[in-house]
């Protein structure tokens, strides 16, 4: 089991470029996360998905777009990039929203230049 | 809006020793969930333990324990007979009962010493 993989592991790309990092989990998870962690920072929430079809704004939203058409995929979007998104991004499972663990997948660092 | 604060930006401890990362926290609530999570150089976040609010009873998983303190809103991680693979960023974080947003603290660097 792989649990959650996350695609590129790294990246860079000019500004004013459309990105898609994607998100994969293998654990019927229902709720799936968002999040990135700038340097030295803890980790905000961009979007969530409590159940397929379903999402929801986070943290810092602006910037982001999401999609959940199933319940193992979670691809995040940059439809312009810009310097400032310049981040580690982390995806995240639990069994569903609210009480659960979250388990986060390995990352993806993305420089905006 | 709840906020999580890890005062030590920085901790050492000697191998095989004991240490203890601090953690409190802001919340009008009265159900929810906290947790310690790491973070080593590979960047993986790797839950660590577990507190559900509404337990009196400190979690403990092998070496890992906490002392959680619901009235002082205070939740330290105590780390016994540190190995080398413990050195790595420790994160605290919460999250209220339904709620979808994980609220971290800023993280403690621990460095073990052989």
């Amino acid at each position: 089991i792989a649990g959650i993989t996350q695609a590129p592991t790294s990246q860079i790309l000019a500004a004013g470029r459309r990105m898609t990092l994607r998100c994969t989990q293998d654990m019927r998870h229902n709720a799936m996360y968002w999040y990135r962690q700038d340097l030295g920072l803890g980790l905000r929430l961009i979007h969530y998905s409590n159940t397929a079809g379903t999402t929801g704004k986070g943290e810092v939203p602006d910037g982001y777009s999401v999609s959940r058409a199933n319940t193992d995929d979670f691809p995040l979007t940059l439809a312009s990039a810009v310097p400032s998104q310049t981040s580690v991004y982390f995806c995240a499972s639990s069994d569903r929203a609210g009480a659960d663990t979250q388990y986060f997948g390995p990352g993806t660092r993305l420089t905006v230049l | 809006a709840q906020t999580v604060t890890q005062s030590q930006p920085e901790m050492s401890v000697q191998e095989a020793e004991t240490v203890t990362l601090s953690c409190t926290y802001d919340t009008s609530e009265s159900d929810y969930y906290l947790f310690w999570y790491k973070q080593p150089p590979s960047r993986q976040m790797i839950l660590v333990i577990r507190q559900e609010a509404y337990k009196q009873q400190n979690a403990t998983e092998n070496r890992f324990s906490v002392n959680f303190q619901k009235a002082a809103k205070s939740f330290s991680l105590k780390i016994s007979d540190s190995q080398l693979g413990d050195a790595a960023m420790y994160f605290c974080a919460y999250l209220r009962d339904a709620g979808n947003m994980l609220t971290f603290g800023g993280g403690t660097r621990l460095m073990v010493k052989p």
